[in-house]
């Protein structure tokens, strides 16, 4: 099956740095999400991005399919950015591979 | 409305009760998800109903019992469960005008007694 891997595996920032987290994975795939899980469980899409690049806000992805890898940039971290970020990938509709994720902590 | 509700948020049950976790949106998705995730982990499909059928069932133990009364609405049953069932249980959504974008609920937190 399709393998995942992130890193780094833990991060630890001050307030106002920058980031960036990686996702490598060992197959073509069709689907490519991340996602945020605050400290209090919340899952929240980030992005669906299979190929290209994308934005929203402070955070950005770019996905190259043919090298099989992605990359999430968080610009001037902020608390709240605290949590684990993963990235899953998948062939089909539904199912998932989830990597094991990035834990990142933002400290004031 | 892009929320996806879960009730309840805690539960703790011994081996022997039968309980329920619902799950509901209304967002028109056609593809709803059980997942469970333990602790420092992420999260596992057990899962998956498209257009109110059961379409991906990942090896999951009989004593999980889903049900899809409706688009809007899913069940998870319990009935005899093991301490080692004890996880955060999340539903999920997805449309495929999205992408298959998965939505997310904030959870039930099971502990079994």
């Amino acid at each position: 099956g399709i393998q995942v891997e992130q890193s780094p595996p833990d991060l630890i920032l001050q307030e106002g740095a920058n980031s960036t987290l990686r996702c490598n994975f060992s197959d073509s795939v069709n689907n490519l999400q991340w996602f945020h899980q605050n400290p209090w469980g919340q899952l929240i899409n980030l992005f669906y991005i299979p190929s290209g690049t994308k934005q929203n806000g402070r955070l950005s992805a770019t996905t190259v399919a043919t090298e099989r890898y992605s990359l999430l940039y968080i610009s001037s971290s902020q608390t709240t950015d605290s949590g684990v970020y993963f990235c899953a990938v998948g062939k089909s509709n539904y199912q998932l591979i989830w990597g094991a994720g990035t834990k990142l902590i933002i400290k004031p | 409305d892009t929320e996806v509700t879960q009730t309840p948020k805690h539960l703790v049950m011994g081996m022997t009760n039968k309980k329920s976790l619902k799950c509901e949106q209304h967002m028109g998705h056609r593809a709803m998800y059980w997942y469970k995730q333990k602790a420092k982990k992420p999260p596992e499909l057990m899962f998956v109903y498209s257009y109110e059928k059961l379409s991906i069932n990942e090896s999951v133990p009989s004593r999980f019992s889903p049900e899809c009364p409706n688009s809007s609405l899913l069940n998870l049953h319990l009935h005899a469960l093991q301490p080692e069932d004890s996880a955060l249980y999340l539903c999920a959504s997805s449309s495929r005008t999205l992408g298959n974008t998965q939505y997310f609920g904030p959870g039930t937190r099971l502990t079994v007694l």
